[in-house]
C-alpha cells in the first residue's frame, strides 16, 4: 500500500540558508500534518492543512511557510536556518480532520544545520 | 492545553515477561488516546487507539491498553516481550470536544527487550 513519502530524506545545510521539505500524503488523504522532533524530544506539532486550507498552528517560528498544493502535496519551507533547526521533520496524513483520526507518517526528513 | 506524561524514558523487561509502558494525560473533555511506535530511523507507527467504549483496547502486534479515566491514564501492555518490541513508544492525546482535535505527544519511552 501507498505511505507517506517524504523528500530528501536528508539535508545538510548552513546557518542562514532555506530549506524546503516535500511531503507527498496517501492517496485520498485530506489532512496534511508536520511535526519537528529534535534530538530526544516528543514530536512537536507545526502545522496543519485541510483540503489545502491550512487548519491548525502549532509551534511553527515565522521564519518556517508551509502550503499545501492542488494535487495535496505539501511543503514546508524554512528561511534564515538557525543551528537549533537541526530535527527530524516528520510530515503525516490522515482522512478528515477528526481527533479520532489516526495518523501515517512518512520516515521523515533529517535535517542538519551546520 | 493537552498534554501527555511519559515518566520513564526507558523500559527493560527481559523476554518473555510481561511489560508495561506507562501513560497519563490532560485534556479538555473526553479524550482520543494513541500509542505509536518508533524504529530507529523511521517514522512513527499506529499501535492502537481508544475512542470510547471497552476500557481495554487491543492493536497490533499483541498490544493492547487500559483506558482509566480515574487515574488519567492509558498505560500500554504485552503479556509477553519479544526482542523486536524493542523500539521508542510514544504516547498521544486528542481531544474529543472542548479541546484540539490535534495530537499532542509524550516523550517518549525506550522499550529494551534482552533475550
Amino acid at each position: 500500500a501507498a505511505g507517506v513519502i517524504q523528500s530528501p530524506r536528508h539535508l545538510i545545510k548552513e546557518k542562514r540558508e532555506t530549506a524546503t521539505l516535500k511531503c507527498y500524503p496517501i492517496p485520498r488523504h485530506d489532512t496534511v500534518y508536520w511535526y519537528q522532533q529534535g534530538p530526544g524530544q516528543d514530536p512537536q506539532f507545526l502545522i496543519s492543512f485541510y483540503e489545502k486550507m491550512q487548519s491548525d498552528k502549532g509551534s511553527i517560528p515565522d521564519r518556517f511557510s508551509a502550503q499545501q498544493f492542488s494535487d495535496y502535496h505539501s511543503e514546508l519551507n524554512m528561511s534564515s536556518l538557525e543551528l537549533g533547526d537541526s530535527a527530524l521533520y516528520f510530515c503525516a496524513s490522515s482522512l478528515g480532520g477528526s481527533g479520532a483520526n489516526v495518523l501515517t507518517f512518512g520516515a521523515g526528513s533529517r535535517l542538519t544545520v551546520l | 492545553a493537552q498534554s501527555v506524561a511519559q515518566p520513564e524514558d526507558q523500559v527493560n523487561v527481559a523476554e518473555g515477561n510481561p511489560l508495561t509502558v506507562k501513560c497519563t494525560y490532560s485534556v479538555s473533555g473526553n479524550p482520543y488516546l494513541f500509542w505509536y511506535v518508533q524504529y530507529p530511523n523511521r517514522g512513527l507507527q499506529f499501535l492502537l487507539k481508544y475512542i470510547t467504549g471497552d476500557n481495554l483496547v487491543k492493536g497490533s502486534y499483541g498490544f493492547e491498553a487500559e483506558f482509566n479515566k480515574s487515574q488519567t491514564s492509558f498505560h500500554l501492555k504485552k503479556p509477553s516481550a519479544l526482542v523486536s518490541d524493542s523500539a521508542l513508544y510514544f504516547c498521544a492525546v486528542s481531544s474529543a470536544s472542548g479541546g484540539s482535535y490535534i495530537p499532542t505527544f509524550g516523550r517518549g519511552t525506550s522499550l529494551i527487550v534482552h533475550p
